[in-house]
């Protein structure tokens, strides 16, 4: 059973171009959890989605930023016209149904983006 | 709001010590709580989890105790080996006691493990 799948590993952006960071969650898993960390900085959360559903978007930024779980294919976090504050390792996790009784949040190895 | 706070921030020991790392939550009302290791440029690994039915689990070396009433939970590291050396990381879910949803994370202990 794969993990958690993210890609790209590293992703380099210029400022005012667009970022797509895409995630595949675990096989049988139906919840999406994406989390940002900054340079020296803990983990926040940013959204949490099931299929073609957001649930929690509280820890997202207003602007530039959205997120989509659909229904086919993975999961995709875009930020639109990135700036240098928006470099980060931006982490995916996954967790299986609700009705599995089991919440562990399994994370996949993170996308690096750098915006010069 | 959900807040946790690690201590200590980092730890050096010299290998085959045992040690405790510790980890206290401000919201009571949570499901579980979970321990994660993350090496330094690398994602992160679930270590343990513990339910809130539950007041310890355990796996190989390690032991997380969870104290709901109180607020704490530990993470025990027996017979410390240079491998461990790694940033260790305790999340507890959002207050409101849903058992799905964010996770908040402590700053995390950077722990070093010397020959």
């Amino acid at each position: 059973n794969a993990g958690v799948m993210q890609n790209p590993r590293h992703l380099v952006r210029r400022r005012g171009q667009e970022a797509r960071l895409r995630c595949s969650p675990m096989k049988g898993h139906s919840h999406v959890y994406w989390y940002r960390q900054l340079p020296e900085e803990g983990l926040k959360f940013m959204v949490y989605l099931q299929k073609e559903n957001i649930i929690d978007e509280s820890g997202m930024p207003k602007e530039r930023f959205s997120a989509e779980f659909p229904k086919e294919g993975p999961s995709i976090l875009r930020i639109q016209q990135v700036v240098r504050g928006d470099s980060a390792a931006y982490f995916c996790a996954s967790s299986p149904p609700s009705t599995s009784g089991k919440n562990e949040q399994f994370f996949g190895p993170g996308t690096r983006l750098t915006v010069l | 709001k959900q807040e946790v706070t690690q201590i200590p921030a980092a730890l050096s020991v010299p290998e085959g010590e045992n040690l405790v790392l510790n980890c206290s939550f401000t919201d009571s009302a949570i499901y579980n709580l979970q321990w994660f290791r993350q090496d330094p440029g690398k994602g992160l690994t679930s270590l343990l989890l513990i339910q809130s039915s539950q007041r310890e689990q355990t796996s190989g070396r390690l032991n997380a105790s969870l104290d709901k009433s109180s607020g704490r939970s530990t993470l025990y590291i027996a017979a410390s080996q240079p491998g461990d050396s790694a940033t260790y990381l305790c999340a507890a879910p959002n207050a409101g006691g849903t058992s799905y949803g964010k996770l908040t994370f402590g700053q995390g202990t950077i722990l070093t493990v010397h020959p």
